[in-house]
């Protein structure tokens, strides 16, 4: 079943802004992940930040985990039209095979 | 990097029809791997969880019978859908965790095939 809910479900920008995307779940986890989908492709890890994260960067990709309020939040800096994708938050809540519940997803578009 | 290959990527065939998709990892041991199906704009979701040299742990809802699972070596498992029909008709995808020496895999990323699109006529 899902967990997760993003929220815009769909946002459209024009290359060179930022975009944000936020997550919000429901249970305690033990971390939170962050997944891109091409259309048609399978899915590609981004940023995992554990329970005990704030904030977590790579490249142009800035995640904020905040666990009181059960929340995530992905920003996309200075975007590109080769971020158009699907994303999808997804937790793990202790798990150790690793089992993951994902949100319904944010579908970006970016126009060049 | 870790890489999971999933094979066909995408198959047509009629009704009654079985069908086999293989997820392997390409260059580490898995000996947990995760099915799941996602309808268009959708999420994924999760359907088993595939346990190398044992039975796989369905999740509720999912018909055992209909969906064979098999994971008989710590590189490969495949999902059988077994006298497919058109309401099977979606995209499969597989993932495995990357590899852990102390085989807790609660903080590694998931590796995922590039999914399996199936459409049953």
């Amino acid at each position: 079943s899902q967990q997760g809910e993003e929220d815009p479900q769909a946002l459209s920008i024009q290359e060179g802004e930022n975009a944000t995307m936020n997550c919000s779940y429901k249970t305690s986890i033990n971390n939170l992940q962050w997944y891109r989908q091409n259309s048609g492709r399978g899915l590609v890890h981004l940023i995992l930040i554990r329970s005990n994260e704030r904030e977590k960067h790579s490249g142009r990709l800035r995640v904020t985990l905040d666990t009181s309020k059960k929340s995530s939040s992905l920003l996309i800096t200075a975007s590109r039209a080769a971020d158009t994708a699907s994303y999808f938050c997804a937790t793990n809540r202790g798990s150790t095979l690793g089992r993951l519940y994902f949100g319904r997803g944010t579908q970006l578009t970016v126009w060049p | 990097g870790a890489v999971v290959s999933q094979h066909p990527s995408w198959v047509i065939c009629k009704s009654g029809t079985s069908v086999k998709i293989e997820c392997r990892s390409l260059d580490f041991q898995a000996t947990t791997m995760f099915w799941y199906r996602q309808f268009p704009k959708q999420s994924l979701m999760l359907m088993a969880t595939s346990n190398e040299g044992s039975k796989a742990t369905y999740e509720q809802g999912v018909e055992k019978d209909k969906f064979l699972i098999n994971h008989a070596s710590l590189t490969l498992s495949t999902l059988t859908v077994t006298s497919a029909h058109p309401e099977d008709s979606s995209f499969y995808i597989c993932s495995a965790p990357e590899g852990s020496a102390s085989r807790d895999f609660s903080n590694q990323p998931q590796h995922f095939g590039d999914g399996t699109r199936l459409s049953i006529l």
